[in-house]
């Protein structure tokens, strides 16, 4: 079945400085991949998704990119602000017939130093 | 609040009990979904189900069962059979992914079983 690998698990990083996380699939099926965002206590909510058509994919300091032949995707996000720590988990998902289910990553949990 | 409810928040069950936790979604989504999280684990698949009174087993549906009598419901019962219950369960929906379209989130429910 589709596997999604994601890392690191745990990322500290200066305030202003970028945040780089990433994910790899193992379905070359999947299709659709977004990010999900979970601060403390809170439900995961969508920030960010690119589907397999599109190698990039910008919103204002964040990113995704995708490279579909090494079956890799990227969240980059930049000048990175305190309350972007959170945990961030990817996804990926395959499309019906095949099968028709988000499978997630185990999460990166973010901390930005001040 | 994101159109899909999870009660209650907080459960606590006496080992050996069987034990049912609802979702509800007004969203008019084919697609819903329960995830288990433990720390460190991301999000497990338990059960999907696309449409009504059909389901499929995720990776770890073993002591678990679900209904999906009605588009809007999706309970999950965690029967005695759950060797570790206790955790926090997310409900989620989307719709048919075919449109490979974003999941939405309940505020899930944290199980203890004691």
């Amino acid at each position: 079945g589709e596997n999604v690998e994601q890392h690191p698990s745990t990322l500290s990083v200066q305030e202003g400085d970028s945040a780089v996380i990433k994910c790899t699939y193992s379905d070359s099926a999947s299709n659709y991949f977004p990010w999900y965002k979970q601060e403390l206590g809170k439900r995961p909510q969508l920030i960010i998704d690119i589907r397999s058509n599109v190698g990039e994919k910008k919103d204002q300091r964040i990113a995704v990119t995708l490279n579909k032949t090494a079956k890799h995707f990227s969240l980059h996000i930049t000048e990175t602000q305190p309350e972007d720590s959170a945990v961030y988990f990817c996804a990926a998902s395959i499309p019906p017939p095949r099968d028709d289910k988000i499978i997630f990553g185990k999460g990166t949990r973010l901390h930005i130093l001040p | 609040d994101g159109g899909i409810t999870q009660s209650p928040k907080y459960l606590f069950r006496k080992e050996g009990q069987n034990v049912t936790l609802s979702c509800e979604q007004n969203l008019n989504h084919d697609a819903m979904y329960w995830y288990r999280q433990d720390p460190g684990q991301g999000l497990r698949l338990i059960y999907y189900s696309q449409i009504v009174n059909d389901f499929q087993k995720g990776d770890i549906a073993e002591g678990y069962s679900v209904s999906r009598e009605k588009k809007e419901s999706f309970p999950l019962t965690v029967t005695s059979a759950q060797k570790n219950p206790t955790a926090f369960y997310l409900c989620a929906s989307s719709m048919r992914t075919g449109a490979n379209t974003e999941a939405f989130f309940g505020q899930g429910t944290r199980l203890t079983v004691v």
